[in-house]
């Protein structure tokens, strides 16, 4: 299996502009979680999806922050204006139902806004 | 809610020495426990798990007993080396499908 995958691995942008971070998650997996990790602020969730369905995005930031997933294999996070605060690493991690809780994670989006 | 609370760090070791860290958790019931560890620059994985009290997760020398009378989990290894530098990470499950982690605790391994 490929593990969850996520694109791009670095992104640099300048302050106002949108990003658009993607992750694919392992197949048959039918929870897909999204984190951002900083050193000031440790690892948090954003959003958690169970069968591409928002469940809690309680963690989201924003209004500027949003998160789809149309289908089983494909959600994206995207921010629209972006802002130097933003930089960060953020993960998408996927889980199945009946695994025991175990999360797989991604290999991260290292974002710089500028 | 359910929680878990990890020693801070940094944790500093020379090659070769005994590795604890500790993690104690709060929580109704007796929930799965994990450790998961992150190598620079990577994403989380899982790095070992006990699904029940008594239970001992290992892997790769790492090893943590799930105790329930201390509620605690911690995570040790005989000997460590240069490549387990990395931040681990004390964890449990939380509603819908969510795991609580705990803060983090980078250890650094000196040659």
């Amino acid at each position: 299996d490929a593990g969850v995958i996520q694109s791009p691995r670095h992104e640099v942008t300048e302050m106002g502009q949108e990003v658009t971070l993607r992750c694919k998650p392992i197949s048959g997996h039918d929870y897909l979680f999204w984190y951002r990790q900083t050193m000031m602020r440790g690892l948090e969730l954003l959003i958690y999806f169970n069968n591409n369905v928002p469940i809690d995005d309680s963690g989201m930031p924003e209004d500027r922050f949003s998160a789809k997933m149309p289908n089983a294999s494909f959600s994206t996070l995207k921010i629209q204006p972006s802002e130097p605060r933003d930089s960060a690493v953020y993960f998408c991690a996927s889980s199945f139902s009946g695994g025991h809780y175990e999360q797989y994670f991604g290999p991260g989006t290292r974002l710089t806004v500028t | 809610g359910d929680s878990v609370t990890q020693m801070e760090g940094p944790v500093t070791l020379s090659e070769e020495a005994f590795l604890t860290i500790n993690c104690t958790y709060t929580a109704t019931g007796y929930p799965s426990l994990f450790w998961y560890v992150q190598y620079p620059g990577e994403g989380l994985q899982l790095l070992l798990k006990a699904t029940k009290a008594d239970d001992k997760g290992s892997n790769k020398g790492f090893e943590a007993t799930y105790r329930k009378e201390t509620t605690s989990f911690h995570l040790e290894k005989g000997s460590v080396q240069v490549s387990d530098s990395a931040v681990y990470f004390c964890a449990l499950p939380n509603a819908g499908n969510m795991l609580t982690f705990g803060g983090g605790t980078r250890l650094m391994v000196k040659p």
